[in-house]
């Protein structure tokens, strides 16, 4: 089953925040984050386990709750390279990754 | 190789012909996906290929769709009889070990469509 991400969209300015969330009805494994440019493969940003940690990534940095079933996306101090669709993709244990259908983020100056 | 390679990168082909499209993934990763990305829309999975395990079809949208891997090495993607709703980037990712929280790496994909 297809995990929810929301927003949908986002506009920000330079030097903005942003959060982006994802939420799945399935019991998860583990939660990573992409983000794709336009007609480009998506990128591996991070991924966080079952019982993991907060991680971080420049000042792009991801929580995981596993109680709720919830990731959020924190993006602070945006800059204009963060523009982009940013999927979730949720993992069941031993399977493959089933992805939202995407947050689309622009940055402008 | 360092990346993930697919080729061709642009395919368009006809209504009711058959195609295939390649995957070399990266040296030593054991996981292989493949995706499919329709214009606008999210990662919808297909395939999945782990080792020398019985691969994982379940995303197969129809019969017409079929995959092969040759040991943990090149895998091809093959449509049959293609239809205009196959129009779409096929994507292919690795993984290193996807059990031990290894991300995916994407190739660039291959943009299908039939005219």
């Amino acid at each position: 089953q297809q995990p929810v991400q929301s927003p949908q969209a986002v506009i920000l300015r330079e030097g903005e925040d942003a959060v982006i969330n994802c939420s799945s009805s399935k019991a998860l494994y583990s939660v990573h984050w992409y983000r794709q440019k336009h007609g480009e493969a998506p990128v591996f940003l991070m991924i966080l386990l079952k019982g993991g940690e907060q991680k971080g990534h420049e000042k792009i940095s991801a929580s995981f709750n596993e109680k709720k079933q919830q990731s959020s996306l924190y993006l602070t101090a945006s800059q204009l390279s963060y523009s982009g669709t940013y999927f979730c993709g949720t993992e069941r244990a031993g399977n493959m990754l089933t992805f939202g259908g995407g947050t689309r983020l622009m940055v402008k100056p | 190789g360092a990346g993930v390679s697919q080729s061709p990168s642009n395919k368009v082909t006809e209504k009711g012909k058959d195609v295939e499209l390649r995957c070399d993934p990266i040296s030593g990763h054991t996981a292989l996906y493949w995706y499919r990305q329709r214009l606008g829309q999210g990662l919808e999975f297909l395939i999945y290929f782990q080792g020398n395990s019985a691969p994982d079809k379940s995303g197969l949208p129809s019969d017409r769709f079929s995959a092969e891997r040759t040991g943990e090495s090149v895998s091809t993607l093959t449509i049959q009889r293609t239809q205009q709703e196959d129009s779409a980037v096929y994507l292919c990712a690795s993984s290193l070990d996807p059990g031990l929280g290894y991300g995916y790496t994407f190739g660039s994909g291959t943009r299908l469509t039939v005219v």
